[in-house]
């Protein structure tokens, strides 16, 4: 039973670049949310999509955008990058929103 | 708003002693979950446990253990005879019952660092 994957497992990109990372939920999961986590901070969250919709979103800009797929995979897109978007983004797949989120092990994004 | 504190930013044991992560979550509902992490240097959150709002009592899972205090808003976690495989970054999280689509408000973590 596969887990949450998530790839690439590291990224260098510099500032002003634009950024796709990639989610395959847990087997038998339909719904995707996408945190962010800054160096010695606990994850933020960034948004979620259900049903190819993003269905609720945190406090992060318009250039954080994301995508759903038919077989549940996402998408988490990062345009104009700087500085500040350095961190470990994770991903996390749930069935039903009162269960447990499972999380993948996260694509560390580094800004130059 | 909802907020989520752990005070304890690094932690130092040594093998074998008992060691308590304190957590301390601010919210205005009267309904929510309050969950436990374990980040490893890997990057993956391990699910550790779920209390729901309703349920106060204390559990314990092997050498694991957790007091929830509704009065004053804490739920501290206890591991016993602590283990090097124990070093990691834990993460206290809240998430509402309505509203969150079940999503997670995390505290900044609490790095445990167990030395043989």
């Amino acid at each position: 039973d596969a887990g949450v994957t998530q790839s690439p497992t590291h990224l260098i990109k510099t500032r002003g670049q634009q950024v796709t990372l990639r989610c395959s939920p847990k087997s038998g999961h339909d719904t995707v949310s996408w945190y962010q986590q800054a160096l010695g901070q606990g994850p933020q969250f960034i948004f979620q999509y259900y049903e190819e919709e993003e269905r609720q979103r945190g406090n992060f800009p318009d250039r954080f955008s994301g995508h759903q797929f038919p077989n549940y995979s996402s998408e988490l897109n990062v345009n104009a990058l700087w500085l500040g978007d350095s961190a470990l983004y994770l991903c996390a797949s749930l069935l039903l929103v009162y269960q447990p989120q499972h999380f993948g092990d996260g694509t560390r994004l580094s800004i130059l | 708003a909802q907020k989520v504190t752990q005070a304890q930013t690094e932690i130092s044991v040594v093998e074998k002693e008992d060691v308590t992560l304190d957590c301390v979550y601010e919210t205005r509902d009267t309904t929510y979950y309050l969950f436990w992490y374990k980040q490893p240097p890997s990057g993956e959150l391990v699910f550790l446990i779920r209390r729901n709002s309703f349920d106060e009592q204390n559990e314990i899972s092997g050498r694991y253990s957790w007091n929830f205090q509704k009065s004053t808003s804490s739920f501290n976690f206890t591991i016993t005879a602590s283990q090097v495989v124990d070093s990691a970054v834990y993460f206290c999280a809240l998430r509402m019952v309505w509203g969150s689509q079940g999503n997670l408000i995390f505290g900044k973590g609490t790095k445990l660092s167990v030395k043989p």
